[in-house]
């Protein structure tokens, strides 16, 4: 079973600062994901990587394969990037259709 | 297009009590999943299925039964519902093509809550 681990679990910052939230995993995987959980609850996929490095406005990832570890950074944050920041793994042993495993989330608060 | 849709939103049962949360999606994905989510605790996967008419066990399966009779419909039901089930559910959809990437599209969540 892959397990995932996230950190830090809780991130308080003041608006403007650059953020890194960071994902490591046991076992080999086929894809990563990070995830966007709003106060509202509601789910949505950021970013899917299996190598490199991908950039979404002031959202970046990247992931390094041989390490087994992620990063998810925000530059320039605001209140409105406030939410639960949730890495998924798929591993190469899921079959290719059993879901994702998840972290337990990383809690960030961004200040005025 | 709706994307994943879940019902209900809320729910609230009595111990014993049986319900169905209803999970529905436009997007004509062949891929469906239910999770749960639990305080302090990742998302984790009840039961899934790759297609019209199957099903499987996930992580955490016991008390929870499932239907996929048509493509766009994910049925998860509780035959009796303990305390330890209440839970926010959540509904995904994903693509069966490309495989190895299988980006997943979340329903809002239905938050039930067992007394």
């Amino acid at each position: 079973k892959n397990e995932v681990e996230q950190s830090p679990q809780n991130l308080t910052a003041q608006e403007g600062e650059f953020i890194t939230i960071n994902c490591s995993y046991s076992v080999g995987i086929s894809a990563l994901h990070w995830l966007q959980q709003h106060p509202g609850g509601g789910i949505v996929s950021l970013f899917m990587l299996s190598s490199g490095k991908k950039k979404h406005g002031r959202l970046i990832a990247t992931i390094n394969i041989q390490e087994k570890h992620s990063s998810l950074h925000i530059t320039a944050s605001h209140p409105r990037d406030s939410a639960v920041y949730i890495c998924a793994v798929r591993s190469y042993s899921g079959g290719g259709a059993d879901g994702l495993t998840f972290g337990k989330g990383t809690h960030l608060i961004i200040q005025p | 297009n709706a994307g994943v849709t879940q019902t209900p939103k809320f729910r609230v049962l009595k111990t014993g009590q049986s319900m169905t949360l209803l999970c529905a999606q436009d997007m004509n994905h062949e891929y469906m999943y239910w999770y749960r989510q639990d305080p302090g605790m990742g998302l984790r996967l009840i039961h899934y299925s790759v297609g019209e008419g199957t099903t499987a066990k996930g992580e955490v399966p016991d008390g929870y039964n499932v239907s996929r009779l048509k493509k766009q419909n994910f049925l998860l039901g509780l035959e009796s519902a303990a305390p330890s089930q209440t839970s926010v559910y959540f509904c995904a959809s994903s693509p069966s093509y490309p495989i190895s990437y299988n980006e997943q599209f979340f329903g809002p969540g239905t938050r039930l809550t067992v007394l």
